[in-house]
């Protein structure tokens, strides 16, 4: 079956350190991978995507790497900011009908001044 | 021109009573679905519709009930709420064929 797994948290950076949030997979078919942020009091949105073996998804300074040979999506920003702690979701989707998500436990991340 | 909304954003109410959320999209989406967060964080999908026809049904017990009265709308209507029932509860929308999915602010539930 299909599941996700990542990385427990929390995790307390300062600001300004290199941050890895790791991830692997487990799926079937050919998924799609996400990364989601939650901030505090809000909804998830989409950070970043990849659909395909060796793309790679990047928005806001975040990176991640679709590795089929690992299993992996790990997340990466260089340089935190206070503004990007958060709740971070790696997500797989497989599509077609109904498109079921299989969302990680989510890693709180917070970057202190 | 919020893409998808919920109401109310918090609902508190006492055991035993019956409440409904609401969930609409203007995206034009032709799936949605209902997720539930607890207080770890952990989120689990509930229910997805796809055209108005249900399409994931995952255990959670027959108390809830999902309702599509169209493509734009999904609400969730619980009967006899218990204390477990209390969790922060997000709605989603999808386009079919793209499987990136939208996501509500949330329903902040407390069952006292």
């Amino acid at each position: 079956g299909n599941s996700v797994t990542q990385m427990e948290g929390p995790v307390t950076l300062s600001e300004e350190a290199f941050l890895t949030i790791n991830c692997t997979y487990t799926a079937t078919g050919y998924p799609s991978l996400f990364w989601y942020v939650q901030y505090p009091g809000e909804g998830l949105q989409l950070l970043l995507k990849a659909t395909k073996a060796d793309d790679k998804g990047s928005n806001k300074g975040f990176e991640a790497t679709y590795r089929k040979e690992t299993t992996s999506f790990h997340l990466e920003k260089g340089s935190v900011q206070v503004s990007d702690s958060a709740v971070y979701f790696c997500a797989l989707s497989e599509g077609g009908g109904g498109n079921q998500f299989y969302f990680g436990t989510g890693t709180s991340l917070t970057v202190i001044p | 021109d919020t893409a998808v909304s919920q109401t109310p954003k918090y609902l508190v109410t006492q055991m035993g009573n019956d409440k409904s959320i609401k969930c609409e999209q203007n995206l034009g989406h032709d799936t949605m679905y209902w997720y539930k967060q607890d207080s770890k964080k952990f989120l689990k999908i509930m229910f997805s519709y796809n055209n108005k026809e249900l399409i994931i049904n995952e255990t959670v017990p027959n108390r809830f009930s999902p309702k599509s009265p169209d493509k734009a709308h999904l609400n969730l209507h619980i009967n006899s709420l218990e204390l477990g029932d209390s969790a922060v509860y997000f709605c989603a929308s999808s386009r079919t064929g793209n499987s990136e999915q939208y996501f509500g602010p949330g329903t902040r539930l407390t069952v006292t």
